[in-house]
């Protein structure tokens, strides 16, 4: 049971390439999220799924995109990197929201530069 | 749009000391509630959290109050060791979704 997997650990991407951060679960958690953390700050949602084939926008979605084809899976897409999306991101997974807590799981995550 | 804040920054305490992270919230819809801790370079922790129908809950060390009437939520960590040295963060769930709002963290040093 290796709980989140991200990967890459660390990228460096030049201003207007793409790339995908990939996200994997083996908890066969129905909810997965993508978070952004930027220097002595909190963490702010970019996407989230509830299930397979769902998926919706967080607090700051623009310049990403999702897919859920899989509940184990969860890639976060930069579609044309930007030097404003330098930042760690970090991916998160839980199984339900339920009446007890959600036990959310977040992985290690990505350093991500772009330069 | 909803706000999770944090009222100090930094907190240095003296090992063994007790240690109270303190953190506002905005939203009176906000019905879940969990503290995160976060070591250096590792992705955040789950420490404990409190359902907004509590106004206590604890756990081994750590005690989670809620006082809704102020929307404030703390962290109490008794007898606070080097290992608990990390920013902690709180995080509101707000109307039932899937969805955590964090605040920016406080960041706990502990003086040996």
């Amino acid at each position: 049971n290796a709980g989140v997997t991200q990967t890459p650990k660390f990228q460096v991407l030049k201003t207007g390439q793409s790339m995908t951060l990939q996200c994997a679960q083996d908890m066969n958690h129905e909810y997965m999220s993508w978070y952004r953390q930027d220097p002595g700050m909190g963490l702010r949602l970019i996407h989230y799924s509830v299930g397979a084939g769902i998926t919706d926008q967080g607090e700051v979605p623009n310049g990403y995109n999702v897919s859920r084809s899989t509940t184990e899976d969860f890639p976060l897409r930069l579609l044309s990197a930007a030097p404003s999306q330098t930042s760690v991101y970090f991916c998160a997974s839980s199984y339900s929201r339920g009446i007890s807590n959600y036990g959310y799981t977040f992985g290690s995550g990505t350093r991500l530069t772009v330069v | 749009g909803e706000n999770v804040g944090l009222h100090l920054p930094t907190l240095s305490v003296q090992e063994g000391d007790n240690s109270i992270i303190n953190c506002a919230y905005s939203n009176s819809a906000s019905d879940y509630f969990i503290w995160y801790k976060q070591e250096s370079g590792k992705g955040p922790q789950f420490i404990i959290d409190i359902r907004s129908n509590m106004d206590k809950r604890q756990g081994q060390r750590v005690t989670v109050l809620l006082n809704k009437t102020v929307k404030h939520l703390s962290l109490q960590i008794a007898a606070t060791q080097p290992g608990d040295s990390a920013v902690y963060f709180c995080a509101e769930n707000v109307d039932s979704s899937y969805k955590l709002i964090f605040g920016s963290g406080t960041r706990l040093l502990v003086r040996p």
